[in-house]
């Protein structure tokens, strides 16, 4: 299973630009990389998602290597409400026997100072 | 508001108890996932429903169990619950299956006793 990996916790300043980078060694042809944003008490939120290369909309940007080992996701100019659990998401995930699994990880922990 | 709905929003029970939660997915949105998370964890798969059939299952215990109904809406069965089962717990709809972006409901917060 493509298990991914990411900093437990980044903290940053607001106008800074961020990047929170995720690892996933063993992620298959087939699969996407997705990203989430969680605030307390809340359901996660689509941020962005991508296969190769780079993918930007409105809020962020998020890059991949060629290899796809790796995927880091950019938020420019980070303001407090920022402040959230970042996670790292491929989908799908598929174990030896073909079924796929939503594997979320522990995600990263932003914090945005003033 | 993501146009997916849970009930209740809170619960509070009994170690030993059966209980049920409930989601709507968003109009138009065939697929069901429920997610669990205890306090300061990440999120844990349980299940995946699409158009009424089981497509995945993640880390659910036996205990628990799941249905997607003909109007699409799913409830997610807890029984014998235990004090570990405290938790909160996300419904999330997507339109179709695994690339689809999944559209989270507000939670349930359970809370065994």
């Amino acid at each position: 299973l493509a298990k991914t990996t990411q900093p437990i916790s980044m903290d940053s300043y607001e106008g800074q630009e961020v990047n929170i980078t995720c690892s996933h060694n063993n992620i298959a042809t087939n699969d996407y990389i997705t990203w989430y944003q969680q605030f307390p008490s809340q359901g996660p939120r689509f941020i962005i998602q991508g296969y190769k290369t780079k993918v930007t909309n409105e809020v962020a940007s998020l890059f991949i290597p060629a290899d796809r080992k790796s995927s880091t996701l950019s938020l420019p100019r980070v303001s407090l409400s920022d402040t959230a659990v970042y996670y790292c998401l491929v989908v799908p995930v598929r174990d030896h026997s073909g079924t796929y699994k939503y594997i979320f990880g522990t995600g990263t922990r932003l914090k945005v100072l003033a | 508001d993501s146009g997916v709905t849970q009930t209740p929003k809170h619960l509070i029970t009994a170690t030993g108890q059966r209980v049920t939660l409930r989601c709507s997915p968003r109009s138009g949105d065939l697929s069901v996932y429920w997610y669990q998370q205890s306090l300061d964890q990440g999120l844990q798969f349980l299940i995946h429903y699409y158009n009424g059939e089981e497509r995945a299952k993640g880390n659910i215990l036996e205990r628990f169990s799941a249905q997607q109904f003909p109007d699409l809406h799913s409830e997610l069965n807890l029984s014998s619950l235990e004090l570990g089962d405290s938790a909160l717990y996300f419904c999330a709809s997507s339109f179709a299956g695994a690339l689809d972006t999944q559209y989270f409901g507000p939670g349930t917060r359970l809370t065994v006793l």
